[in-house]
């Protein structure tokens, strides 16, 4: 499979910490996005870096990309509890013919407790 | 002024029946989407359909198939539902990304299906 792998699976912090979650995958990408989930709620998009990229940020989030160890973490900094969700990787990894396809990890579920 | 729609939001079958659920986007994008998100909120590709190609995930039965009436829309019609079938479906949308990758997606609410 070439879907991606979240660490840790669960996170529980208190109001105003830092989260970091961590997603692995196993083949080259065009692209890697973050998205956020909402309990019983759509996905909604967070931030999407490409592969020649190495660092974004995006208001208290900041990605970073490993294209060497196939690797990418999320940083949420000042958490607080509307944080609470569960936050997923998806690649757009390459294959021949096209790019076309987003690919998600099994997800972390980060509770930010007030 | 809703992106990504998705109706109904609770669907309710037997076994056996034959359903649809609906999507709309009014972001005039190229590309649409319907994945499937099981219990343990993994969530999974089934189709990518833009008005010249229709990408089917190789593991989805063809008891599924997606129906694009127009750009601004893709329907997903199951038949003959069974248990397995029970899950979490979602549209998205998005434009078409750069170098033939994709860009952003945006998510309809979701669509709760339950077979009993």
């Amino acid at each position: 499979s070439q879907q991606g792998e979240e660490d840790p699976q669960a996170l529980s912090i208190q109001e105003g910490e830092n989260a970091t979650m961590n997603c692995s995958y196993k083949t080259s990408i065009n692209n890697l996005q973050w998205y956020r989930q909402n309990s019983g709620r759509g996905l909604v998009h967070l931030i999407l870096i490409r592969s020649n990229e190495r660092e974004k940020h995006s208001g208290r989030l900041r990605v970073t990309l490993d294209t060497s160890k196939k690797s990418s973490s999320l940083l949420i900094t000042a958490s607080r509890a509307a944080d609470t969700a569960s936050y997923f990787c998806a690649t757009v990894f390459i294959s021949s013919g096209s790019a076309r396809q987003l690919t998600f990890g099994s997800g972390t579920q980060l509770t930010v407790l007030p | 002024d809703t992106a990504v729609s998705q109706t109904p939001k609770y669907l309710v079958t037997q076994m056996g029946n034959d359903k649809s659920i609906k999507c709309e986007q009014n972001l005039g994008h190229d590309t649409m989407y319907w994945y499937k998100q099981d219990s343990k909120k993994f969530l999974k590709i089934m189709f990518s359909y833009n008005n010249k190609e229709l990408i089917i995930n190789e593991t989805v039965p063809n008891r599924f198939s997606p129906k694009s009436p127009d750009k601004a829309h893709l329907n997903l019609h199951i038949n003959s539902l069974e248990l397995g079938d029970s899950a979490v479906y979602f549209c998205a949308s998005s434009r078409k990304g750069l170098a033939g990758g994709i860009g952003e997606q945006y998510f309809g609410p979701g669509t709760r299906l339950t077979v009993t």
